[in-house]
């Protein structure tokens, strides 16, 4: 079984600081590694995914995550953030095993960190 | 435009009463997921069905029930076996395919008092 830990629950930043947003997961297979951002009372999207290849993952609105196999993380950076940034952000994880079996979309998904960006 | 609707976005019930959640998606997808959220918790996994007519539970299934009687639709019922059913409810579709991502409705939020 997997595991997600998000290790901030509230990160304030002032517009136009940079963050990150970190994350670590536990799991016996490989994984595959999503970000959602959710703002009130809206469902879930998709920020990026790692799925293989390379490292660096770029998302949408300017997000971007690492991959670190070793060190188990999975961290959300913006170089830049704005006011319209202020939501709560979500790590997920899928292992491989799960994955080619019958369990598409059974994500474990992180406690969640609110990202408030002040002006 | 596709996407996945839940109905309604508020509702309020007594305790005691069953209670069903819509979920409807017009975006062909075959697999359909019910998350449960809680303030500093995440997201749980209620139900889930990869098929029409077949449906699995996830981690925290009891006190709920689910039907997938038409691909479109999804509906979850909060029964009265349910010991906490105030809650964000969400749904979510995919594709069936390894890596395919999830797309959420806009979810509902229950209070029962």
């Amino acid at each position: 079984a997997q595991s997600v830990t998000q290790l901030d629950s509230q990160v304030p930043v002032f517009e136009e600081a940079p963050v990150e947003l970190r994350c670590n997961y536990s799991s016996s297979v490989s994984v595959y590694l999503f970000w959602y951002v959710q703002y009130p009372n809206q469902g879930l999207q998709l920020l990026l995914k790692y799925l293989s290849g390379s490292t660096l993952v770029k998302g949408i609105n300017g997000f971007e995550a690492e991959f670190n196999k070793s060190q188990t993380s999975f961290h959300l950076r913006k170089p830049s953030v704005h006011i319209s940034d202020t939501a709560e952000y979500f790590c997920a994880v899928s292992d491989l095993a799960n994955a080619g079996g019958t369990s598409y979309g059974k994500l474990t998904f992180g406690q969640g960190t609110i990202l408030t960006v002040h002006p | 435009d596709g996407g996945i609707t839940q109905s309604p976005k508020y509702l309020f019930r007594k305790e005691g009463q069953n209670v069903t959640l819509s979920c409807e998606q017009n975006l062909n997808h075959d697999a359909m997921y019910w998350y449960r959220q809680d303030p500093g918790q995440g997201l749980r996994l209620i139900y889930y069905s990869q098929i029409v007519n077949d449906f699995q539970k996830g981690d925290i299934a009891e006190g709920y029930s689910v039907s997938r009687e038409k691909k479109e639709s999804f509906p979850l019922t909060v029964t009265s076996a349910q010991k906490n059913p105030t809650a964000f409810y969400l749904c979510a579709s995919s594709i069936v395919r390894n890596n395919s991502p999830l797309h959420f409705g806009n979810g509902t939020r229950l209070t029962v008092t």
